[in-house]
């Protein structure tokens, strides 16, 4: 267990419809992130926050966005959501530090299907 | 473009052999490099790094090379048992200016046979 947190585990939905992921980093932990793992691909970055404040983007679609909230959870929003956005998303957290190679710890992910 | 590469989607080692699994990469900036192992319905577990000033790292059974000329790098875990069975993921970052992104490759999937 890396003490990080995803709900809901499973989520179906149809096209074009709204969702909206939940991350809880391990306790201490100030840094969020957010990864897409489609079918047979790697994990690809979205988006880091730290301490509440979005301090790296990667391929996130402007479909999608996310917030880190005071008590440092994290939700990662998807709009208007197409076939293509079926996937795992992981989130990840590490400590304060920022140092570049402080390691990221994963949570489960979210399983999200687009029907 | 898949800046990291791991060409292999799967390998099957013997218990008690060596498993070799292999990672290229062709972004020059690269200089940190990690590899994840993830069980079925869990995220990836960080296993071991390297920083681009060393050219192996080791920890236990598991020995990480990195061979910067050629953009390659691979895992050895020796000796292989049953509990390694898992997809691994390479993982690279460009750590200047404080980049923490994680460009990951599509994973192995490693059997180990009793």
């Amino acid at each position: 267990d890396s003490g990080v947190t995803q709900t809901p585990k499973h989520l179906i939905t149809a096209t074009g419809q709204r969702v909206t992921l939940r991350c809880s980093p391990r306790s201490g932990d100030l840094s969020v992130y957010w990864y897409q793992q489609s079918l047979d691909q790697g994990l690809q970055f979205l988006i880091q926050y730290y301490n509440g404040e979005e301090r790296a983007k990667g391929n996130i679609l402007e479909r999608f966005s996310a917030q880190q909230f005071p008590d440092l959870h994290s939700e990662l929003n998807l709009s208007s959501l197409e076939l293509g956005d079926s996937a795992l998303y992981f989130c990840a957290s590490s400590v304060y530090t920022l140092a570049p190679t402080d390691t990221q710890y994963f949570g489960p992910g979210t399983r999200l299907t687009v029907l | 473009d898949q800046q990291v590469k791991q060409n292999s989607p799967s390998l099957s080692v013997q218990e008690g052999r060596i498993s070799i699994l292999n990672c290229d990469y062709t972004n020059s900036m690269f200089d940190y490099f990690l590899w994840y192992k993830k069980y079925p319905a869990e995220g990836p577990t960080f296993l071991i790094s390297i920083s681009s000033i060393k050219d192996k790292n080791e920890d236990g059974r598991f020995t990480v090379f990195l061979n910067k000329s050629a953009k390659h790098l691979s895992l050895h875990i020796v000796p292989s048992q049953p509990g390694d069975s898992a997809v691994y993921f390479c993982a690279a970052s460009d750590t200047n200016f404080g980049n923490e992104k994680l460009t990951f490759g599509t994973g192995t999937r490693l059997t180990i046979i009793p």
